[in-house]
């Protein structure tokens, strides 16, 4: 199975602070990749498909970039609202898997 | 609009089975597969598996093979996942997903909880 490595596993940042989080593949999955956000008691949700495109109606704030074996995902100004747990999850070998999560919080 | 709309809370004891439903609207169901994905408490996502509602193709994740089918009933756009010899750890959120199997999950149901308890 590939395994996702997630860093950092939590962080905590002001509001307007730019947030990065990093995915790492345990093999080349081009750009197979996808982000997602879930809020506590919800379904996640798709925010980034292709390692970089960014679903419809998603907040351009959102971004993802990467190929290969490293991905980053980037929120240029952390708002209030973007308080949640994101994934990464390849969808390049079966069976399909998800980072461990990176749980952003408010400073 | 799309939406999946699961069934409700499950309580089962352990060595029994689950049966969960999803049940799609706002898209041709058969366009689309499904994928299930499921999350124990405080913990991280993990991809059950997936069907394509087109011909009823599945794809399992090894760990469950034996112990889980999916299926669905084109008649009423409805999707099936039913998990057997339930275990204390399989006591988790279930969701199903709408995607290709390989690509993205653009909608998610609303999640079942199953809790396998004596």
């Amino acid at each position: 199975d590939i395994q996702m490595t997630q860093s950092p596993s939590s962080l905590s940042a002001s509001v307007g602070d730019r947030v990065t989080i990093t995915c790492q593949a345990s093999q080349d999955i081009s750009n197979y990749l996808n982000w997602y956000q879930q809020k506590p008691g919800k379904a996640p949700k798709l925010l980034i498909y292709d390692a970089s495109n960014l679903e419809t109606g998603v907040p351009s704030r959102f971004s993802g970039s990467g190929s290969g074996t490293d991905f980053t995902f980037t929120i240029s100004s952390l708002q209030p609202e973007d308080i949640a747990t994101y994934y990464c999850q390849q969808y390049d070998n079966l069976p399909r898997t998800f980072g461990q999560g990176t749980k952003v919080e408010i400073k | 609009q799309v939406q999946l709309v699961q069934s409700g809370a499950e309580v089962k004891k352990p060595g029994a089975s689950v049966k969960v439903s999803c049940k799609a609207s706002g898209y041709t169901f058969t366009s689309y597969g499904i994928s299930w994905v499921r999350q124990a408490p405080g913990q991280g996502l993990e991809w059950m598996g997936w069907i394509s509602a087109y011909n009823g193709n599945t794809n399992y994740a090894q760990k469950l093979q034996g112990r889980v089918t999916m299926t669905t009933d084109t008649s009423t756009s409805t999707a099936y996942m039913e998990l057997r010899s339930l275990r204390s750890d399989d006591t988790a959120v279930y969701y199903c997903a709408r995607g290709p199997l390989g690509g993205d999950h653009d909608y998610w149901g609303q999640g079942t909880l199953v809790t396998v308890s004596s």
